[in-house]
């Protein structure tokens, strides 16, 4: 079983329409969660990191559910610069650890 | 502003050559990494360093080799090229390895072909 699975869509989705994925990690021990941004032959960058409160920055909300280890990244209003591959990451509590998802790809159509 | 430079940005190779990817970043970070970045399979890590001196195996390390003899600096050297190896490679640098520390930036990348 992978440490870390993503649905890898791709999501296709009009201006304007709300959208969200899903990350699962299989370890409970994972600490700490991150989504990074990465467009067509481009570096992946940092969008945000995941707090257990879960957080919010703009259109972007990230969630994490330990319970059943999944973290989430919802987009609203969705704009067409919001196309991109959405990677999530997971780290493990000894920081030597870490892994990213596969990502997720996303198309937001005029 | 330049934070992580890799190069160089494209590279053909034949197979059973070899070749030195080399990352500079001017950050200070402590800890530099090399990935891979093939389609379906995503980002996965091949060797990664803690520090000035040291370095570590990752995900998928056969068939490349690095050294951090410079803070700033993190090669990755292929000693025999295959085809297998071609890829996307990148490098990625950050402060720490725990928690948010562990936000990582990375370089533009490397296009490889191996023939």
């Amino acid at each position: 079983r992978k440490e870390v699975e993503q649905d890898p869509g791709p999501f296709n989705v009009p201006e304007g329409a709300t959208v969200a994925f899903n990350c699962t990690y299989s370890n409970s021990a994972s600490q700490s969660f991150f989504w990074y941004r990465q467009d067509c032959r481009k570096e992946p960058k940092l969008l945000m990191s995941v707090y257990s409160s879960g957080n919010e920055d703009g259109r972007f909300t990230a969630q994490l559910n330990r319970a059943s280890q999944y973290i989430s990244l919802l987009i609203r209003d969705s704009k067409l610069s919001d196309s991109a591959t959405y990677l999530c990451v997971v780290i493990m509590n000894t920081g030597n650890q870490f892994y990213f998802g596969t990502g997720t790809s996303l198309t937001v159509i005029p | 502003n330049a934070g992580v430079t890799q190069t160089p940005k494209f590279r053909v190779l034949k197979t059973g050559q070899s070749m030195t990817l080399l990352c500079a970043q001017d950050m200070n970070h402590e800890y530099m990494y090399w990935y891979r970045q093939d389609p379906g399979m995503g980002l996965r890590l091949i060797h990664y360093s803690v520090g000035e001196g040291t370095t570590a195996k990752g995900e998928v390390p056969d068939g490349y080799n690095v050294s951090r003899l410079k803070k700033q600096n993190f090669l990755l050297g292929l000693e025999s090229a295959a085809p297998s190896q071609t890829s996307v490679y990148f490098c990625a640098s950050s402060y720490g390895l725990a928690g948010a520390e562990n936000i990582q930036y990375f370089g533009a990348g490397t296009r490889l072909s191996v023939l």
